[in-house]
């Protein structure tokens, strides 16, 4: 049973550039949750997508994006890079109808801004 | 808003030493709480779950009872591993709500 997947492992971008991640849900699943964790820090939560559409978002600009696929996959954009927005980006799966939102997380991607 | 405190790291204990990384929370309704640990390079694994006043969780050693009168839950294993050296996130997530809210994460070393 395949669990979460992420690419790619590493990205390296320069600022004002626009990048996209990439994220597959455990099998199963049908929800999909994006995080940003800096260095040293927890995860900050960004968005969820479920059935195609962002269910809801946290405390982060319109510059972050996303989206999901009929197959439940989905994708992180984010527009203007800046030096900040270097973080490991996780992506999480979990089945909806689940009461108590047990996430299963994948590697993460680890996006540097120079 | 919700809020998830954790004690400041990092800790490093030797190895078969009794551990204990304190987390309290702050949430309007009744949450769900999870320990997760997340090892060198890698993303983060759920370790442990309680979803309800008084339920403990458990998992390979440790355990995290969901203390509702002093919205608390402390991580604790009884004889650590070097194998336990990670960082270690408390979090919670309202009930309906999507997403978890996270503490600032707990550094452990363990030394042989």
């Amino acid at each position: 049973d395949a669990g979460v997947t992420q690419s790619p492992t590493h990205l390296i971008k320069t600022r004002g550039q626009q990048v996209t991640l990439r994220c597959s849900p455990k099998s199963g699943h049908d929800t999909v949750s994006w995080y940003q964790q800096a260095l040293g820090q927890g995860p900050q939560f960004i968005f969820q997508y479920y059935e195609e559409e962002e269910r809801q978002r946290g405390n982060f600009p319109d510059r972050f994006s996303g989206h999901q696929f009929p197959n439940y996959s989905s994708e992180l954009n984010v527009n203007a890079l800046l030096l900040g927005d270097s973080a490991l980006y996780l992506c999480a799966s979990s089945l909806v109808l689940t009461e108590y939102n047990e996430q299963f997380f994948g590697p993460g991607t680890r996006l540097t801004v120079l | 808003g919700d809020s998830v405190t954790q004690m400041e790291g990092p800790v490093t204990l030797s190895e078969e030493a009794f551990l204990t990384i304190n987390c309290t929370y702050t949430a309007t309704g009744y949450p769900s709480l999870f320990w997760y640990v997340q090892y060198p390079g890698e993303g983060l694994q759920l370790l442990l779950k309680a979803t309800k006043a008084d339920d403990k969780g458990s998992n390979k050693g440790f355990e995290a009872t969901y203390r509702k009168e002093t919205t608390s839950f402390h991580l604790e294993k009884g004889s650590v591993q070097v194998s336990d050296s990670a960082v270690y996130f408390c979090a919670l997530s309202e009930r309906g709500a999507q997403k978890l809210v996270f503490g600032q994460g707990t550094r452990l070393t363990i030394n042989p």
